[in-house]
């Protein structure tokens, strides 16, 4: 079945330790590429989208992801973390049959940052 | 400008019970959609509106849920009987425009007992 796989339930860093997180898909053509956020207590929040261009993508607090097409990847990056980024991330496509803006969610990955 | 409101925040009813969940989207976004995460699975679509019509409500899981949206603007979400699996985070987001980002609300935490 086709779906949005991320690769880590559960990360744990210490702050100052370089992220990335997994994000493989495995619909074929256009799809738009979204992560989300949601930290403890608060609502899901867009941290990043890519829909064509540059597919090096900056997002908001740091973050950054690569989309890579042969790959079908789509990862999460972030150079030096921070306490403050603990939170559950989510990746979500848009996949190509869908005209109507539905997203496909993948499980979640939690990350703790230790101080 | 005001975000996407849901509530209740939380409910726990008894199987069978009926419950309804509310979203107030964003005031101009005709796009409206509902999800839902069950026991820490993935993030499930139930449903998409645009303004008042249901534009896909392929994920909706049964006929014991019902969406409407009254006149385009907030959406309600009735599940009626409740079943103990109904139990999760339900979702509401918005959007102007279906290739936008979303805005989510900070769901309601459903739990059937």
């Amino acid at each position: 079945a086709q779906s949005v796989s991320q690769h880590n339930h559960h990360v744990i860093l210490s702050e100052a330790a370089s992220l990335e997180l997994g994000c493989n898909y495995s619909y074929g053509g256009t799809v738009n590429l979204f992560w989300y956020v949601q930290y403890p207590g608060q609502h899901l929040q867009l941290l990043l989208k890519y829909f064509s261009g540059d597919p090096l993508v900056k997002g908001i607090k740091g973050f950054e992801a690569e989309f890579i097409k042969s790959k079908f990847s789509f990862n999460l990056r972030k150079p030096s973390v921070q306490w403050s980024d603990t939170a559950e991330y989510f990746c979500a496509v848009k996949p190509p049959y869908n005209q109507g803006g539905k997203l496909i969610f993948g499980q979640g990955t939690e990350l703790s940052v230790k101080p | 400008e005001a975000g996407v409101t849901q509530f209740p925040s939380h409910s726990v009813i008894e199987k069978g019970q009926t419950v309804t969940l509310r979203c107030d989207p964003i005031s101009g976004h005709d796009n409206l959609y509902w999800y839902r995460r069950v026991m820490g699975k993935e993030i499930k679509f139930l449903l998409h509106f645009v303004k008042e019509s249901k534009q896909d409500e392929s994920g909706m899981p049964n006929n014991r849920f019902l969406a409407e949206r009254t006149g385009g603007t907030y959406s309600t979400l009735k599940v009626q009987p409740a079943e103990l699996e109904d139990s999760g985070v339900y979702f509401c987001a918005s959007s102007p425009d279906r290739d936008y980002g979303y805005t989510f609300g900070s769901g309601t935490r459903l739990t059937v007992v």
